[in-house]
């Protein structure tokens, strides 16, 4: 069984750009979350869906991120325009059941100069 | 607000030893708490979950125990060997204010010396 997929597994752009990241989740989990990690903080929750529908967005830092599941199967998480400070890695993870084992991504690590 | 504290953040032992790894958090009304391993540019690697109504939960060499009333859990290792080399990171589901989302601790970084 596929574990979960992100891509890219890296990203360099240049403060301004566009980004786009990319999560599948394992089959037939109907929960997706995103996760991130700036440079020497912690790992920090940024939403959560339950199949299409964002069920909790709170910890989106502002609204040049925009995340979508359209179909409730794989996620995008966009950042538009990109700044310096977005730089880190983002993680995916997903679970079956929501407040069940949650299994990560290998995360895209994002850099923007 | 749920926080989630790790020590120690680094840790450094010979091979061979049994240690333990500590996690405490400030809001007891949580869901489960999971341990997860991260090696160096890799994901995280889901080693245990403990449900709140638990006291512990073992794989392998791996114990690890919860003690919700007080916000504590740790992580023992036994027979520690070179591969278990990595940051291990504990994080809690749950909390007052915190929903669904995994609030997560700032890790602890092993290297066991062959």
């Amino acid at each position: 069984e596929a574990g979960v997929t992100q891509f890219p597994s890296h990203s360099v752009i240049e403060k301004g750009q566009t980004v786009t990241l990319r999560c599948d989740p394992i089959s037939g989990h109907d929960n997706l979350y995103w996760y991130r990690r700036v440079m020497g903080k912690e790992i920090k929750f940024l939403l959560h869906f339950v199949k299409e529908s964002k069920q909790d967005e709170s910890g989106m830092p502002n609204n040049r991120f925009l995340a979508e599941r359209t179909g409730g199967t794989y996620s995008t998480l966009k950042v538009q325009p990109a700044e310096l400070e977005d730089s880190g890695v983002y993680f995916c993870a997903s679970s079956q059941v929501v407040n069940t084992e949650a299994f990560f991504g290998q995360g895209t690590r994002l850099t923007v100069v | 607000k749920q926080e989630v504290t790790q020590i120690p953040a680094a840790l450094s032992v010979p091979e061979g030893e049994n240690l333990v790894l500590n996690c405490s958090f400030t809001d007891s009304a949580i869901y489960n708490l999971q341990w997860f391993r991260q090696d160096p540019g890799k994901g995280l690697t889901s080693l245990l979950l403990i449900q709140s109504s638990q006291r512990e939960q073992t794989s392998g060499r791996l114990n690890a125990s919860l003690d919700k009333s007080s916000g504590r859990s740790t992580l023992y290792i036994a027979a520690s060997q070179p591969g278990d080399s990595a940051t291990y990171l504990c994080a809690v589901r749950g909390g007052r204010n915190a929903g669904n989302m995994l609030t997560f601790g700032g890790g602890t970084r092993l290297m066991v010396k062959p």
